[in-house]
């Protein structure tokens, strides 16, 4: 079965500390992978891709296909990064995505 | 732009109503989606369509059923709303063809059913 497992519902950090979220995924295949972000009062939005090797908002996110994970990171929080953060991971040619249960993001001043 | 319209964003309703959640795109998606989102559950997938009146079962599809009599607007039902059908629930459009995996999403609907 796919499975897709955020282990953290709440990460807090300190604004200029690292961030890591963490992400990791049981899939049959090579599925894509992919970051979305919900900030307060705003629709669920496509932060970054895994195929796209793109650095968005500061965040990076790689794909280890060893330990079948898909951690998102940023080395220095800031408040506005505060937000809830869902991995997704796709098959069926992208159609088809399965989010990750989230983790809410606080950085604080 | 990309414009995923939700019609209702707030509803109250009772135990045993049907409930109609409407939802339109504005960019020729042929790709619509029906989630529901709740705290520590995530978002999960209730319906989906590829096409005008095609419809595909999702993670949770019971107690659901879904419209898609035009490309634009994908409606989500409850035939008769229970209370743990109490929930956000989100629309979303995709492209078919080059699809990147980005799905535009609706403001959201939050419907309580007392």
């Amino acid at each position: 079965a796919q499975r897709v497992t955020q282990p953290e519902k709440l990460l807090s950090v300190f604004k200029g500390a690292p961030v890591e979220l963490k992400c990791n995924y049981s899939y049959s295949g090579s599925p894509e992978l992919f970051w979305y972000v919900q900030y307060s009062r705003q629709r669920l939005q496509l932060l970054l891709r895994h195929i796209s090797r793109e650095s968005i908002k500061g965040f990076t996110a790689d794909l280890n296909k060893g330990e079948t994970s898909f951690h998102l990171k940023k080395p220095f929080a800031q408040e506005e990064d505060s937000a809830m953060y869902y991995c997704a991971p796709s098959s069926s040619g992208y159609s088809t995505l399965t989010f990750g249960k989230g983790t809410m993001l606080l950085v604080s001043p | 732009d990309v414009k995923v319209t939700q019609s209702s964003r707030y509803l109250v309703k009772r135990t045993g109503e049907k409930v109609f959640l409407e939802c339109v795109q504005d960019m020729d998606h042929e790709n619509m989606f029906w989630y529901r989102q709740d705290p520590g559950l995530g978002l999960r997938l209730i319906y989906f369509s590829y096409d005008v009146k095609m419809k595909e079962k999702g993670d949770i599809p019971e107690g659901y059923s879904v419209s898609r009599e035009k490309k634009e607007r994908f409606s989500l039902i409850l035939e008769s709303a229970s209370t743990n059908q109490t929930s956000m629930y989100l629309c979303a459009s995709s492209p078919l063809d080059g699809n990147t995996g980005e799905l535009f999403f609706g403001e959201g609907s939050r419907l309580t059913v007392l």
